[in-house]
């Protein structure tokens, strides 16, 4: 399977700990995304990277989150200090912008803050 | 800030019959516009999608038209099939590549 690939599918935990996710995009795909999904709502954008660098972060994206994609490949997405209103589905997408820029989307890691 | 309004949020056809979505922006300089279909459990795929510089595509039973004017977006799909139903959501972006702003979603439901 060469799409985008996420882990955990699944993560339960705890108000107030920290949680990690990563995010493996299409080989060659320059641009990765992070995108937030709620129940019953569209896709809201967190930040995306070209290569290493991080371009952009939604104003979404509290202190409390952290991206980082340090080789240019695979992407991180931290939460700290979980609040149950973190609970939600994130999302990662990828794109090359040589072939055109559309996005593909992983199959999201699901969140669940108790 | 950028919006992008979606109706209906739910659709009930039957197997054979049309449906369309409709979706309004707000940032007049959006230029790319994509549809994607989100079945329970999965990320949402793309199924097509269109630029400014064009007013209608077509890909076999799904096609999408454009009205920049109006900052208006449709999405029809013809003879539907059972295995079409999903949630479908617009976006739109300042360009390929860009961030998305998605719509809030139309749960189309197709009965056999």
């Amino acid at each position: 399977d060469t799409g985008v690939s996420q882990d955990p599918r699944h993560k339960i935990t705890k108000r107030g700990q920290n949680v990690t996710f990563r995010c493996d995009p299409i080989s060659e795909h320059n641009r990765l995304y992070w995108y937030r999904q709620t129940l019953g709502q569209g896709p809201e954008f967190l930040t995306y990277f070209q290569n290493e660098a991080q371009l952009e972060k939604s104003r979404l994206l509290s202190d409390r989150f952290s991206a980082e994609r340090p080789k240019g490949s695979f992407s991180t997405l931290e939460i700290q200090r979980t609040e149950q209103g973190d609970s939600a589905m994130y999302l990662c997408a990828s794109s090359s912008l040589d072939r055109g820029g559309e996005q593909f989307f992983g199959p999201g890691t699901r969140l669940t803050v108790l | 800030g950028e919006n992008v309004e979606q109706h209906p949020s739910t659709l009930s056809v039957q197997e054979g019959d049309s449906a369309v979505i409709k979706c309004t922006y707000s940032d007049s300089a959006s230029n790319y516009f994509p549809w994607y279909k989100q079945e329970l459990g999965k990320g949402p795929q793309l199924i097509i999608d269109i630029r400014s510089n064009v007013g209608e595509k077509k890909d076999q039973r799904i096609a999408v038209t454009l009205n920049k004017t109006a900052k208006h977006f449709s999405l029809h799909i013809t003879e539907t099939q059972p295995e079409d139903s999903a949630v479908y959501f617009c976006a739109a972006s300042i360009y390929q590549g860009g961030k998305l702003i998605f719509g809030q979603g139309t749960e189309l439901s197709v009965k056999p």
